[in-house]
């Protein structure tokens, strides 16, 4: 079964520093991943995908992810963060051999200090 | 490109009373996605459609659920004889086709009380 594991509830970084967000993956075959936004009572935000190609993805707002196949991982990055980057981030896998839906994993709660 | 829209935002009902959600999706988007969301998680699949057809329903989405796609555009989602623990978001998103971005809606806030 297609899955992904953000193992971090929460991340803390003053503004200005990079940050990570971490999300590995579990799927069968090649995986179509996928990094949302969430900022309070509202819906979620598409930053970014992988599907194929640069293992380094760039999406909006200055983020990033890299794709590692060894380590299956797809980890979130932005080189200086801004206090209003705080928000929740959920990493996705699409689960294309069934129904096509996303599979979300439980968020990242990040926190960006003035 | 209006984006996703979802009606009403917010809701509170008391248990037993039945709701119904709208969700208007990007214009020309074929596939149609129903999630919810409890505090604390993230989001769980409900069911989507491809155009009118309804393809696919979670376990989650029990006999008190039913959605419906008239027509390919819009879409609600009505739930009956509410039950506190339907309290959640439930957010619908749209895509082009197979295996493009899913775009998410603003969401539907349901409180019971």
């Amino acid at each position: 079964a297609q899955s992904v594991a953000q193992p971090e509830d929460q991340v803390n970084v003053a503004e200005g520093n990079p940050l990570t967000v971490k999300c590995t993956y579990s799927v069968s075959g090649n995986p179509y991943l996928f990094w949302y936004v969430q900022y309070p009572n509202r819906g979620l935000q598409f930053l970014l995908k992988y599907i194929t190609g640069d293992n380094l993805v760039k999406g909006s707002y200055g983020f990033e992810a890299e794709f590692n196949k060894s380590q299956t991982s797809f980890h979130l990055k932005k080189p200086s963060a801004l206090v209003s980057d705080s928000a929740l981030y959920f990493c996705a896998v699409r689960d294309l051999y069934n129904t096509d839906k996303l599979i979300f994993g439980t968020g990242t709660r990040l926190q960006v200090f003035p | 490109d209006t984006g996703v829209s979802q009606d009403p935002r917010h809701k509170i009902t008391k248990r037993g009373q039945n709701v119904t959600f709208r969700c208007d999706p990007i214009s020309e988007h074929n596939r149609l996605y129903w999630y919810r969301q409890t505090l604390g998680q993230g989001p769980e699949f409900l069911t989507y459609f491809q155009n009118e057809a309804q393809l696919e329903k979670s376990r989650l989405l029990s006999d008190r659920f039913s959605a419906e796609r008239p027509k390919g555009s819009f879409s609600t989602l009505e739930i009956q004889r509410t039950e506190q623990g339907d309290s959640a978001m439930y957010l619908c998103a749209s895509s082009l086709a197979v295996k493009e971005t899913q775009y998410f809606g603003p969401g539907t806030r349901l409180l019971v009380l």
